[in-house]
């Protein structure tokens, strides 16, 4: 079955102290690979996507994320976090074809951010 | 650009009453996405549009959702009756068409609390 996992429900992180939010996916194709960021009372907004190519994909804010096959994983990371950071971090998967268009969301990851 | 429409914002009712909102997307987006997130849980796609047809359904509880496109370019979404479970935010997306390629722009959601 198709599944996204995110097994860190909160985290709390110092301001200026780096961060990875892990994401591991069961998918039978190709996946798409999404992470997105969740402000309190606002909309969801995409951080980076994954289609192909280089693995390690640059997104905005100064976040990146890492592609890794063998680890079936998709981990988010920033190297000094802000406090401006503190939000809900979703990561999904999708494809691009038939049925597989549907994207699968994890449960999120909350990220609280210390002075 | 403008971004995501969505109203109300927020919305309070007794459980078995009715209740519609409403969406605009994102100029020129043939796709519409209607999702629903309960506290605590990742995005649930409840229905996708492509222009004014329906692309997916599958998980849209037909009995009391119900949801439309007429025109192919803002959309209602309407539940009736309410039940206590459909406590939750609904978010709309748009994206230029189908496909994982094409970002999703999501509005800010419209909070309902049935009571």
């Amino acid at each position: 079955a198709q599944s996204v996992t995110q097994p860190d429900i909160h985290i709390t992180v110092s301001e200026g102290a780096s961060l990875e939010l892990r994401c591991n996916y069961s998918y039978g194709a190709t996946p798409y690979l999404f992470w997105y960021v969740q402000s309190p009372g606002q909309g969801l907004q995409l951080l980076l996507k994954y289609f192909s190519g280089d693995t390690l994909v640059q997104g905005i804010k100064g976040f990146e994320a890492e592609f890794k096959r063998s680890q079936s994983s998709f981990n988010l990371r920033k190297p000094s976090v802000h406090w401006s950071d503190a939000a809900e971090y979703f990561c999904a998967v999708g494809g691009n074809a038939g049925n597989n268009r549907k994207l699968i969301w994890g449960l999120g990851t909350s990220l609280a951010v210390n002075p | 650009e403008a971004g995501v429409a969505q109203s109300p914002r927020y919305k309070i009712i007794e459980k078995r009453q009715s209740v519609a909102f409403w969406c605009n997307p994102i100029s020129g987006h043939a796709t519409l996405y209607w999702y629903q997130q309960i506290l605590g849980q990742g995005p649930k796609l409840l229905i996708q549009f492509q222009n004014n047809g329906v692309v997916d359904d599958s998980q849209l509880p037909k009995d009391r959702f119900s949801a439309e496109r007429l025109k192919g370019v803002d959309s209602t979404l309407k539940i009736q009756p309410a039940k206590l479970e459909d406590s939750a935010v609904y978010l709309c997306a748009s994206s230029l068409d189908l496909g994982q390629n094409n970002e999703q722009f999501f509005g800010p959601g419209t909070r309902l609390t049935v009571l």
